[in-house]
């Protein structure tokens, strides 16, 4: 069975101070892992799609990283407009429902001015 | 551009009542289509999936139903509501089984 599990479960950053979301993964063939930002109320929002280890996508002030068995969203120089929860989710290709995605429970980031 | 819009957005219903949430998407075709619940304090999970018109799958047991009478619409229903339905229910869809899953804005149901 697949699992995703996002550490650490809430994080409180001043502004412009950087940092790191984990995201730890089981997944028989991995065919994607996503992130995605959810503000309060509303459905999660996609980020990026990373479909091999090494691969690396950013957005503005956003990174992800993959390795075979992790996932990081680096936050460089964050600002207030920032916080919000980061969900990772893993679909995998071979057994069970190719469809499904497996979210973690998310990571609560906080950025105060 | 894509659009995916759900109602209501939020809902308040007595056990044992019926239940409808729809879901539509717009500009796009034949797109891939899931309800997924969020409960508190538990990651997003997969009620039901659907490739096209009348194709419904389900992945997990449970007192609702799901239905897609057209293309770029879904129907999330159940007969007699249950004290554990009680949720935020997420529509969303894709444009094929690999590609990312866009979420529309939910519906927050509580029952009493």
């Amino acid at each position: 069975e697949d699992q995703v599990t996002q550490s650490p479960e809430a994080l409180r950053l001043q502004e412009g101070e950087s940092s790191s979301l984990n995201c730890s993964y089981t997944v028989s063939g991995l065919r994607g892992l996503f992130w995605y930002r959810q503000d309060p109320g509303k459905g999660p929002e996609f980020l990026f799609t990373l479909y091999s280890a090494g691969e690396e996508k950013e957005k503005e002030r956003l990174k992800a990283t993959l390795t075979k068995k992790e996932s990081f969203l680096h936050i460089t120089a964050p600002k207030p407009e920032d916080s919000a929860t980061y969900l990772c989710a893993v679909q995998g290709g071979s057994g069970g429902s190719n469809y499904k995605l497996t979210f973690g429970k998310g990571t609560l980031l906080t950025v105060n001015p | 551009s894509q659009t995916i819009h759900q109602w209501p957005a939020t809902l308040v219903q007595p056990v044992g009542s019926p239940l409808s949430l729809e879901c539509t998407v717009e500009g796009t075709s034949n797109p891939n289509l899931y309800w997924y619940r969020q409960a508190a304090g538990r990651g997003l999970q997969l009620l039901f999936y659907s490739v096209g018109i009348g194709q419904i799958s389900s992945e997990v047991p449970q007192n609702l139903s799901a239905s897609r009478p057209q293309d770029r619409q879904f129907i999330l229903s159940s007969k007699k509501l249950l004290l554990s339905d009680s949720g935020f229910y997420l529509c969303a869809w894709s444009r094929s089984q690999y590609q990312p899953q866009h979420f529309g804005d939910g519906t927050r149901l509580s029952i009493l």
